[in-house]
């Protein structure tokens, strides 16, 4: 059973500030990780995700992402937060090989707030 | 690329009415779509796992008979909320799988709210 967990439902930063949003899995066959987000009433767009090729992963508006094993983290980083960053992220693990992307474990999500 | 539509963005019906939501793939063939529920902050809870041309595969708890999901093309899937009751009112997010080479990944939709009178 694979399960993802965001540390912190709520980060706030200042506008230009670095963005890291915290995700760790667990999962017992090497995982496939996805990041994405959400703006208000919309559905889930992809920022990136990782499917076992480079462990540093970039993905779209500035964001990028590094898996690391030994740590079972996939935290999302971006150096300088912008006013249209606010809004809730979401990590997402599947089982890798067997199953990539088919069926998502999501963590509860953390809304990012960012201040002017 | 990757563009997944849901119809309508937004509804309310009477209670006891059943309501049919859409979910197509614009530019895409998906064999393999997903249901997702959503209550207000939280995150999306897996309903049921919907492939062209078979029966969904629904999630323990999720009633089959109340959700009714047809996966007629490769570009359509549709979830009816049967006889809808208050308690059904949630956002409904659908999302069509992608497959590309090693990696398969699924594309959501703006998703649907449903509000229950």
């Amino acid at each position: 059973a694979q399960s993802v967990t965001q540390l912190g439902s709520h980060v706030s930063v200042s506008e230009g500030a670095l963005v890291l949003l915290r995700c760790n899995y667990s999962s017992s066959v090497p995982p496939y990780l996805f990041w994405y987000v959400q703006y208000p009433n919309q559905g889930l767009q992809l920022l990136l995700k990782y499917t076992s090729a480079a462990t540093l992963v970039k993905g779209i508006n500035g964001f990028e992402a590094e898996f690391k094993k030994s740590e079972t983290s996939f935290h999302l980083t971006k150096p300088s937060a912008h006013m249209s960053d606010a809004a809730e992220y979401f990590c997402a693990v599947s089982d890798g090989a067997n199953n990539a992307g088919n069926m998502l474990t999501f963590g509860g999500g953390t809304r990012l707030m960012v201040k002017p | 690329g990757a563009v997944v539509s849901q119809h309508p963005s937004w509804v309310i019906c009477k209670s006891g009415t059943s309501v049919k939501i859409e979910c197509r793939s614009l530019d895409f063939q998906a064999t393999t779509m997903f249901w997702y529920r959503q209550f207000p902050k939280q995150s999306l809870m897996l309903m049921a796992t919907s492939n062209e041309g078979s029966k969904a595969t629904y999630e323990q708890g999720v009633e089959k008979d109340k959700f009714l999901i047809n996966h007629a093309s490769l570009t359509l899937s549709t979830l009816t909320v049967t006889s809808a009751h208050p308690e059904d009112s949630s956002f409904y997010i659908c999302s069509a799988l992608l497959s590309s080479g090693l990696t398969d990944t699924q594309y959501f939709g703006p998703g649907t709210r449903l509000t229950v009178l």
